[in-house]
């Protein structure tokens, strides 16, 4: 069974840089069953796609946050990251990855979330 | 940008069926995917490709497709139902994903 777990700081000042490492578990990431992604949920708000990655590492990212995303991938760990510069209160959210599944199409696994607050 | 519009909350009594409505422009081109979320809990892939349930879901869920609007329908709601559902689908390139910005259910 696939797992995802994320990790990294749950308090970013505003301006600085929110930085977070997915590490799979139970498959390859370089799987073509699963590609990659980050999706967010602000306090009282729905679900938010920020971007994915695909094995090959190519790229698709939220326009709402185009100009401020990386989503990266390291095989050698089988981890995946997300690096979101120039944050603010807004950013503030639980941070999720998640796997798409090559079959549904749809989300098949959901790593437990992350929340980051972006507080001085 | 692109939106997918889902009504905020719907309210049924046990027994009864719940139908979920979620519209967007691309609807008719692109697929149609729903989440349950229960408090506390990741979301779970209930309905892929409009209408597809994966293994282990039961069969009260189902999901429809008609033009610009796709339907989630709980055929007979019991109070496990109770929880927040997500439309997903893409724009109309398919590159860039979306999801509704959630339905309440409450068992009356």
């Amino acid at each position: 069974q696939l797992q995802l777990q994320e990790s990294g700081p749950g308090l970013v000042k505003p301006s600085e840089t929110l930085s977070l490492t997915c590490t799979v578990s139970g498959d390859s990431i370089s799987s073509s069953h699963y590609y990659w992604a980050w999706i967010r949920q602000p306090p009282g708000k729905g679900l938010e796609w920020m971007g994915s990655i695909y094995y090959s590492g190519n790229t698709y990212y939220n326009p709402s946050v185009n100009s401020r995303i990386t989503i990266s991938i390291d095989m050698s760990k089988n981890q995946f990251s997300l690096k979101l510069t120039s944050v603010t209160a807004a950013d503030t959210a639980v941070y999720s990855c998640v796997a798409f599944g090559e079959i549904t199409g749809g989300i098949d696994h959901w790593g437990q979330g992350r929340l980051v607050t972006a507080s001085s | 940008s692109y939106e997918l519009t889902q009504p905020p909350s719907v309210s049924v009594s046990p027994g009864q069926p719940a139908r979920i409505t979620c519209s967007g422009d691309a609807l008719p081109k692109q697929y149609a995917f729903w989440y349950q979320r229960k408090p506390g809990q990741a979301p779970v892939l209930i309905i892929y490709k409009d209408d597809e349930r994966p293994s282990g879901i039961p069969e009260r869920f189902s999901g429809s497709s008609s033009g610009t609007t796709v339907t989630l329908t709980i055929s007979g709601v019991e109070a496990e139902d109770e929880a927040d559902y997500y439309c997903q689908s893409s724009d109309s390139s398919g590159t860039y994903y979306v999801f509704g910005a959630g339905t309440r259910v409450s068992v009356l």
